[in-house]
């Protein structure tokens, strides 16, 4: 059972671009949850997720950034137009029931504006 | 919303050495976490803590629910275990997220 896949490892952009983050979850797990995670921070939670349903996010900025889970396939994170302070690490963590303190972590993705 | 203390922020150990982490929380919490995050950023779960004692190898926790802290121990460290120590939290009635503490860094020097 493969863990939790975060692809790109790492992402540049520039400025103004378009960010796709993807995260597919464990197997058999239908809950989803994105952190970010600033230079020197902790993380901050941003969105969870459950199969086509927004759970809550009352962590994400009102504008740019959307989650979307679909019944096939990852859960993406999309982030338009960056801008610098976009910079950072997303993780994505995944949980088979909805209880964050059942879910495990990805290895994140590294996002640079440039 | 809740606060989540950790300290010391930055810690740097000769190998061998014991520590202790200690994060303080502001509100009641019906769980409570530990990961380490490695020097390559992946972040792995130690302990689900909210409350008494866990002992996992050289690492152990304790978390005092009605005194709102927790500790994580570590015992005879060694180099692998650099990195940053997370503490984080889920508030009472507050839904499925957690709140992280700011961290404490570590370092373990051969």
């Amino acid at each position: 059972n493969a863990g939790v896949m975060q692809n790109p490892r790492h992402l540049v952009r520039r400025r103004g671009q378009e960010a796709r983050l993807r995260c597919s979850p464990m197997k058999g797990h239908s809950h989803v949850y994105w952190y970010r995670q600033l230079p020197e921070e902790g993380l901050k939670f941003m969105v969870y997720l459950q199969k086509e349903n927004i759970i809550d996010e009352s962590g994400m900025p009102k504008e740019r950034f959307s989650a979307e889970f679909p019944k096939e396939g990852p859960s993406i994170l999309r982030i338009q137009q960056v801008v610098r302070g976009d910079s950072a690490a997303y993780f994505c963590a995944s949980s088979p029931l909805a209880l964050i303190t059942e879910a495990f972590f990805g290895q994140g993705t590294r996002l640079t504006v440039v | 919303g809740i606060q989540v203390e950790q300290s010391p922020p930055d810690l740097i150990l000769q190998e061998g050495a014991n520590s202790t982490l200690r994060c303080n929380f502001s509100d009641s919490v019906n769980n409570l976490q530990w990961f380490h995050q490695n020097p390559w950023g992946q972040l792995i779960n130690l302990f689900y803590i909210p409350s008494g004692t866990k002992q996992n190898g050289r690492l152990s926790a304790t978390t005092v629910a009605t005194e709102r802290y927790s500790l994580l121990y570590i015992s005879s460290s060694q180099t692998t275990d650099s990195g940053v120590y997370f503490c984080a939290v889920v508030r009472d009635n507050y839904g499925q997220n957690f709140v992280f503490g700011p961290g404490t860094r570590l370092s373990v020097l051969p």
